[in-house]
C-alpha cells in the first residue's frame, strides 16, 4: 500500500525558516517525481515543487523561488521541502504527492500545517 | 503562472449531470494533454479522479469524464451522487516544467 506521511509544520515567525518531510513506502520511490502543493486556509491548491526521481531537476513556483529547496534521500525514502524567509502568506497544509507516470498526482499525504506568524 | 479558471460552484440534483469547465490558455492546457481533475472533501486530501485529459484511475467510477477542447478541459459528472458533493480542481501541466491549479470549484448535490 502506498504512504505518504508529512511532518515537520510548525508555528514560526515571519523570517523564520522550517524543513518538511515526506516519508514515502509501499512503492520504489526513486522511479518517481514527487511533488510539493499546498492549500492555505478555505483557500484552492497551489502547485509548489516537484523533484525528478534522481534529483537531477527541480522545478518550482515563482512564488517560492529562491526561498524554498525541494530535495529527496531516495536511500531514506524521503522527500524534503526547505523553507526559508518564511512569509504569512506562505501559511497552508503542505500535501506531499507522488506523480504517476503521467504527471498526474496518483498519491497524497495527509498533510502537514504551517503557519507563519508573530 | 496565472491559475487555470474554473466557476466558483455548480450544482445540480441526484442522477443528474453537471460539467464544470477549466480554462487555461496555450502555454497549458491548451498547449498538453496532461490535464488532470482531483476531487477533495473537507479536511481531506485531495484525490485524482481524470489524468492526461480522459483517463479514469483504478476505481473512479465511469460516471466521471473528461474532455478538452482547445484552451478548456471539462468535466462530467452524470448519475449525480451525494458522495460526489465535494471541491474540485483542475491542473495543467505548462511549458515552464510546472504545474498549475485551477481555483476549484464547489459542487452541490
Amino acid at each position: 500500500e502506498v504512504q505518504l506521511v508529512e511532518s515537520g509544520g510548525d508555528l514560526v515567525q515571519p523570517g523564520g525558516s522550517l524543513r518538511l518531510s515526506c516519508a514515502a513506502s509501499g512503492f520504489t520511490f526513486n522511479y518517481y517525481w514527487m511533488t510539493w502543493v499546498r492549500q492555505a486556509p478555505g483557500k484552492g491548491l497551489e502547485w509548489v515543487a516537484n523533484i525528478k526521481p534522481d534529483g537531477s531537476a527541480k522545478y518550482y513556483v515563482d512564488s517560492v523561488r529562491g526561498r524554498f529547496t525541494i530535495s529527496r534521500d531516495n536511500a531514506e525514502n524521503s522527500l524534503y521541502l526547505q523553507m526559508n524567509s518564511l512569509r504569512a502568506e506562505d501559511t497552508a497544509v503542505y500535501y506531499c504527492a507522488r506523480d504517476g507516470v503521467t504527471a498526474a498526482s496518483d498519491y497524497w499525504g495527509q498533510g502537514t500545517l504551517v503557519t507563519v506568524s508573530s | 503562472q496565472s491559475a487555470l479558471t474554473q466557476p466558483a460552484s455548480v450544482s445540480g440534483s441526484p442522477g443528474q449531470s453537471i460539467t464544470i469547465s477549466c480554462t487555461g490558455t496555450s502555454s497549458d492546457v491548451g498547449g498538453y494533454n496532461r490535464v488532470s481533475w482531483y476531487q477533495q472533501h473537507p479536511g481531506k486530501a485531495p484525490k485524482l479522479m481524470i489524468y492526461e485529459v480522459t483517463n479514469r484511475p483504478s476505481g473512479v467510477p465511469d460516471r466521471f469524464s473528461g474532455s478538452k477542447s482547445g484552451n478548456t478541459a471539462s468535466l462530467t459528472i452524470s448519475g449525480l451522487q451525494a458522495e460526489d458533493e465535494a471541491d474540485y480542481y483542475c491542473s495543467s501541466q505548462t511549458t515552464t516544467n510546472t504545474q498549475v491549479f485551477g481555483g476549484g470549484t464547489k459542487l452541490t448535490v
